[in-house]
């Protein structure tokens, strides 16, 4: 069956740098984008941005632009989030989850989600 | 784009009908059909529940269903069960090539 499988949980200092992946099975990854989410603790969903595997495109949330770093490696099928310049308010669950549709130009809807990839910012 | 606007809470009793409001503007909700709702219960991720607005994946029950009317989607869900309860976000694309979700709503059965 389809599921996205993600690192393991993280800490770093303000200032310092994380990168999370997300390896999906169960289908053809360069078919479908991948969003990145975010969820503060007792927050929302923040969408952070998507990437289309089969060509490297990508949309980000502008509040995010400068940042954040998406990029997928098709000879491992895996997506990366890198995120710069932490800030204690990245502390967040963040994941990764499939389009619904296959060849989407742009985000469109998640129907597969990763189990999520706990960041804890602190000093 | 600021996050849809939804109301923090609604409440029913089992059986009864409840709908949620998800409001956005020219630029998501009410610029495209790429509405779609996520249900969240505790400790889990979301789970995919309307798509189009008013679409059902495979295996979602028929008790939750989708409208939109100019900038205000909505989903209601009939029949309330116990195993409803849980947080509720919409969602949009945007005419920014973004993506764009509610603030949440936390409905419970009471």
């Amino acid at each position: 069956q389809v599921q996205l499988v993600q690192s393991g949980g993280e800490v770093r200092k303000p200032g310092a740098s994380v990168k999370v992946s997300c390896k999906p099975s169960g289908y053809t990854f360069i078919n479908y984008g991948i969003n990145w989410v975010r969820q503060a603790p007792g927050q929302g969903l923040e969408w952070m941005g998507w990437i289309n595997p089969y060509n490297g495109n990508s949309y980000e949330a502008q509040s995010l632009q400068g940042r954040l770093f998406m990029t997928t490696e098709a000879s491992t099928t895996t997506a990366y989030l890198e995120l710069r310049s932490l800030r204690f308010d990245d502390t967040a669950i963040y994941y990764c989850a499939r389009d619904f549709r296959q060849f989407m130009l742009h985000p469109y809807g998640m129907d597969v989600w990763g189990q999520g990839t706990t960041v804890i910012v602190s000093s | 784009h600021s996050a849809l606007t939804q109301p923090a809470s609604v409440s029913g009793s089992p059986g009864q009908t409840i709908t949620i409001s998800c409001g956005g503007s020219d630029n998501d909700v009410g610029a495209y059909n790429y509405v779609s709702w996520y249900q969240q219960q505790p400790g889990k991720a979301p789970k995919f529940m309307i798509y189009d607005v008013n679409k059902r994946p495979s295996g979602v029950s028929s008790r939750f269903s989708g409208a939109k009317s100019g900038n205000t989607a909505s989903l209601t869900i009939s029949g309330l069960q116990p195993d409803d309860e849980g947080d509720y976000f919409c969602s949009s694309y945007t005419t920014s090539s973004t993506f764009v979700f509610g603030g949440g709503t936390r409905l419970t059965v009471l």
